[in-house]
């Protein structure tokens, strides 16, 4: 079975720091890229951060970017968040999710298209002071 | 950054109601777009992929449509197990973005 078990949410105060970790397993870890996603209490999805499968790609959303790291470890088939200068509107559960994907079209004009699947239950992070 | 605009943000139908969903990109996304469903307290479940794929073992009163900028979520035939919040999102670039969601209740 395909699972992702995210850890290391908690209350941290304004400023702090905190390290999310994502335990995969039930697939080839190390040939899929993967994302993180959070959702802030009683609002909708906020897409945070991409890693390719050998980590030589980066992306992230603009309210996190210079201070979150993304990093993986396939070794280990984990995942991590690295969270820097947390602000209380980062207050969210954090959901590690799978990027899997499927070639469209012919070979010549083709391209891949992506989806997101499957999403770990989340942690929940609290910035407070 | 590509806006997605989703309407509405929540309705009111009833069981057997055919309902539909809009999600408007700000530009041009090809068909790269997907849509899932929240469950309250529970992780967002991938549905359609594509814009019109299917995900494996999602019911066919499922379906999607659309490319370009506008595209539609249809349910045919709500049921119990569907009232929920959808999201759709774009994976045309970089930062991926999603929808405001539309919370579907039961009228």
């Amino acid at each position: 079975e395909v699972q992702l078990v995210e850890s290391g949410g908690g209350l941290v105060k304004p400023g702090g720091s905190l390290r999310l970790s994502c335990a995969a397993s039930g697939f080839n870890f190390n040939t899929y890229s993967m994302n993180w996603v959070r959702q802030a209490p009683g609002k909708g999805l906020e897409w945070v951060s991409f890693i390719s499968s050998s980590s030589t790609y980066t992306h992230y959303g603009d309210s996190v970017k210079g201070r979150f790291t993304i990093s993986r470890d396939n070794a280990k088939n984990s995942l991590y968040l690295q969270m820097n200068s947390l602000r209380a509107e980062d207050t969210a559960v954090y959901h590690c999710v799978r990027d899997d994907s499927v070639w469209w079209g012919d070979i010549l004009t083709g391209y891949y298209v992506h989806w997101f699947d499957p999403w770990g239950q989340g942690t929940l992070v609290t910035v407070s002071s | 950054d590509i806006q997605m605009t989703q309407s509405p943000s929540s309705l009111s139908a009833s069981v057997g109601d055919r309902v539909t969903i809009t999600c408007r990109a700000s530009q041009g996304i090809r068909n790269d777009l997907g849509w899932y469903q929240q469950k309250p307290g529970k992780a967002p479940k991938h549905l359609i992929y594509a814009a019109s794929t299917l995900q494996s073992g999602v019911p066919s009163r499922f379906s999607g449509s659309g490319s370009g900028t506008e595209f539609t979520l249809t349910i045919s035939s709500l049921q119990p197990e569907d009232f929920a919040t959808y999201y759709c999102l774009q994976h045309n670039s970089y930062p991926r973005t999603f929808g405001q969601g539309t919370k579907v209740e039961i009228k």
